[in-house]
C-alpha cells in the first residue's frame, strides 16, 4: 500500500518569510514518482515538480526548492521569500506500480499575509 | 503543451437526477484516464481508472452502479453520477496519461446537489 503524509495542516507566514512543507511517503515499489502540486482557490491543480525514485538530486526553480531524501522517505518543499500569490493548498503525491494512479497527501494550506 | 478539459466546470442539480461530466484530452490520445473526487478541505481520492474500450476499474468503496464511467474513445471519458444526492456534492477531477509518461489533470468540475 502507498501512503503520503503531510503532517502540516496549515502554515501561516508573513510575506518574505521562507516556508517549508513536509512530505513523507511509504511505498513498496522500487520505481516511483513523487510530485508537488499547488491548488489555488479555483481548484485547478498546478504542477510544480516531478521526481523519480532514482534521482535524489535536490532541485531549485526560482523561489522553489525541493529536498528528496530516500533514506528518510521524505520529499520536502521550500518556498523562499514567500509572496501573497503563494497562498494555496499544496499537495504532495506519489505514483508507483500502476502508473498514473496518484496517492495524494492531505495537503497543506499555506497562508501568506502582507 | 498537452491539455485536458472538463465539462461542465460547475453544475447544480436536484437530488435524484443524473449528471454527466466529460473529460477530454485535447491534443493527445489517452488510453487511460483517472477520476478523482475531492470533498471540501480534503485531499483528492482516486475513484476509478477509465480504460478505453473496456470496463472501468473502481477503487474500494466506490459504487460502480452510482458512478458510471464510459471511455468510448481515446480522447473522451465520461463520469455519470446517477441519482445524485447532496452527499455526492464534490469537486471531481480527471487526469489522463499523456506524452512523455506525464499525467495531465483537468481543471475540475464542481457538483452541487440540492
Amino acid at each position: 500500500a502507498q501512503k503520503v503524509t503531510q503532517a502540516q495542516t496549515e502554515i501561516s507566514v508573513v510575506e518574505k518569510e521562507d516556508v517549508t512543507l513536509d512530505c513523507v511517503y511509504e511505498t513498496r515499489d522500487t520505481t516511483y514518482y513523487l510530485f508537488w502540486y499547488k491548488q489555488p482557490p479555483s481548484g485547478e491543480l498546478v504542477f510544480l515538480i516531478r521526481r523519480n525514485s532514482f534521482d535524489e538530486q535536490n532541485e531549485i526553480s526560482g523561489r522553489y526548492s525541493w529536498n528528496f531524501q530516500k533514506s528518510t522517505s521524505s520529499f520536502n518543499f521550500t518556498i523562499t521569500a514567500s509572496q501573497v500569490v503563494d497562498s494555496a493548498v499544496y499537495f504532495c503525491a506519489l505514483s508507483g506500480g500502476s502508473w498514473g494512479k496518484f496517492q495524494f497527501g492531505a495537503g497543506t494550506q499555506v497562508v501568506v499575509t502582507p | 503543451g498537452a491539455v485536458v478539459s472538463q465539462h461542465p466546470s460547475w453544475v447544480i442539480c436536484k437530488s435524484g437526477t443524473s449528471v454527466k461530466i466529460e473529460c477530454r484530452s485535447l491534443d493527445f490520445q489517452a488510453t487511460t484516464m483517472f477520476w478523482y473526487r475531492q470533498f471540501p478541505k480534503q485531499s483528492l481520492m482516486l475513484m476509478a481508472t477509465s480504460n478505453e474500450g473496456s470496463k472501468a476499474t473502481y477503487e474500494q468503496g466506490v459504487e460502480k452502479d452510482k458512478f458510471l464511467i464510459n471511455h468510448a474513445s481515446l480522447t473522451l471519458s465520461t463520469l455519470t453520477v446517477t441519482s445524485a444526492h447532496p452527499e455526492d456534492s464534490s469537486f471531481y477531477i480527471c487526469s489522463a496519461s499523456g506524452p512523455a509518461d506525464t499525467q495531465y489533470f483537468g481543471p475540475g468540475t464542481r457538483l452541487t446537489v440540492l
